[in-house]
């Protein structure tokens, strides 16, 4: 297993047009984590999935963002009419789930480098 | 809504200096984790602690939770170039929810 992995590593746009980002956690993890990251700043929680179940949603995942994860497996990312303030590094990581143990140990991937033009 | 705060913002020193980062918070977290990020690349993790006062080493950084489970410290030893990068803390519950991340401190170890 060589990790997350996130496809494409850098996307360029034009404001007003669809993005979608991949991500493929640990083969073993079954939480997958959604974040982004602005520069300077630390990662922001978006959303997370626990198998194909969407747990929990960011306020400030708009409704231009949703994410997938049908087989609870790899995750999808999308944004719709972007707009020049989605410019940000999106991560994604992943975790299992250990009863009894720290549930925050997040793997992450290299992330996605969006620049809305 | 759980936040962390860390400090410094940013620590430039030179090599072979010691140095402590903080993170802390007003709320109690089930556990901290520390990670370290690179520029253009995703946060790796470094350590967990989960337990008030645990205090855990990994080779020259050393890694302290608080009594009361608010605050963390990381201290290294010895600093290296190879140390430079942005140090992150993140905290959350044990459902996995919640989790947040500071800042992050800005590190520049100078040859």
């Amino acid at each position: 297993d060589t990790g997350v992995s996130q496809d494409p590593r850098h996307k360029i746009t034009k404001r007003g047009q669809n993005v979608t980002f991949r991500c493929d956690p640990i083969s073993e993890h079954n939480r997958l984590y959604w974040y982004r990251q602005t520069l300077g700043q630390g990662p922001e929680f978006l959303t997370y999935f626990q198998n194909e179940a969407q747990l929990e949603k960011s306020r400030l995942l708009s409704d231009r963002f949703s994410a997938e994860r049908p087989k609870g497996s790899f995750s999808t990312l999308e944004i719709q009419r972007t707009e020049q303030g989605d410019s940000a590094m999106y991560l994604c990581a992943s975790s299992p789930t250990l009863a009894g143990g720290p549930y925050n140990e997040q793997f992450f991937g290299p992330g996605t480098r969006l620049t809305v033009l | 809504t759980q936040l962390l705060e860390q400090s410094p913002q940013f620590l430039s020193i030179q090599e072979g200096e010691n140095l402590t980062v903080y993170c802390n918070s007003s709320s109690v977290f089930s556990s901290l984790q520390w990670y370290r990020q690179e520029p253009g690349e995703g946060p790796v993790l470094l350590v967990t602690v989960v337990t008030g006062g645990e205090v855990k080493k990994l080779k020259r950084l050393t890694f302290q939770f608080g009594d009361a489970r608010k605050d963390s410290s990381l201290h290294i030893t010895a600093a290296q170039p190879g140390d430079t990068g942005l140090y992150l803390c993140a905290g959350g519950d044990n459902y996995g929810q919640n989790f947040v991340f500071g800042p992050g401190t800005r590190l520049s170890v100078l040859p």
